[in-house]
């Protein structure tokens, strides 16, 4: 069965700090590995990721996928109380059951 | 705002009813995808419809089911409702079929079965 595990399931930082997130997984036919952030409603998109070691950025988000390691990271600098929310890493697989497996989430809360 | 609308944004119902949730996905995506969150389970992938044929079932259970019509609007039907049932159903759309697009999310009804 296709697993993906987060960690921590919850954090609480200061307004300033660097956070990251861990995601591993355990997937049989892995294409891609995606993060998502869910304030109070619908997770929005952050990142895909498909290939080893190639860092994506956006703005004090990025993130990173080892394959051979099966774990992705994302990380946030210089947090903001709006960065508060629930992160959601889901994986990708292909084959007769295409679909999105996600992990239970980390929940950040940044504090003043 | 996603562009994928869904309808109703709450719904409370008894047990043993029927209930049709309603998404529209973004404007030229023929992909949509179903999700159940609840506090204990995370996010559920259900079942996904590619221009109007199914294309991947997930954890659904057999009572409930899904549609997508030639419009490509989709439609859940959750029938003989148990308490278990309660949680957020999302929708999601992309471009195509595939689980390297982007999925973009509806905001989601939140089901409340009493």
């Amino acid at each position: 069965e296709d697993k993906v595990v987060q960690s921590p399931l919850s954090l609480v930082v200061h307004e300033g700090d660097t956070v990251t997130l861990n995601c591993s997984y355990e997937v049989t036919n892995f294409r891609s590995l995606l993060w998502y952030k869910q304030e109070k409603k619908a997770p929005t998109f952050l990142f895909m990721l498909t290939s080893s070691g190639i860092e994506k950025k956006s703005g004090r988000l990025s993130s990173i996928l080892d394959k051979k390691e099966l774990f992705s990271i994302l990380n946030i600098t210089a947090t903001q109380t709006g960065d508060s929310a629930v992160y959601l890493c889901a994986v990708g697989v292909t084959g007769t059951a295409s679909k999105l497996t996600f992990g239970t989430g980390t929940r950040l809360q940044v504090t003043l | 705002d996603s562009g994928v609308t869904q309808t109703p944004k709450h719904l409370i119902t008894a047990t043993g009813q029927r209930v049709t949730l309603r998404c529209s996905p973004r404007s030229g995506d023929l992909s949509v995808y179903w999700y159940q969150q609840s506090l204990d389970q995370g996010l559920q992938f259900l079942i996904q419809y590619y221009n109007g044929e199914e294309r991947a079932k997930g954890n659904i259970l057999e009572r409930f089911s899904a549609q997508q019509f030639p419009d490509l609007h989709s439609e859940l039907n959750l029938s003989s409702l148990e308490l278990g049932d309660s949680a957020l159903y999302f929708c999601a759309s992309s471009v195509g079929g595939y689980v390297q697009e982007t999925q973009y999310f509806g905001p989601g009804t939140r089901l409340l079965v009493l």
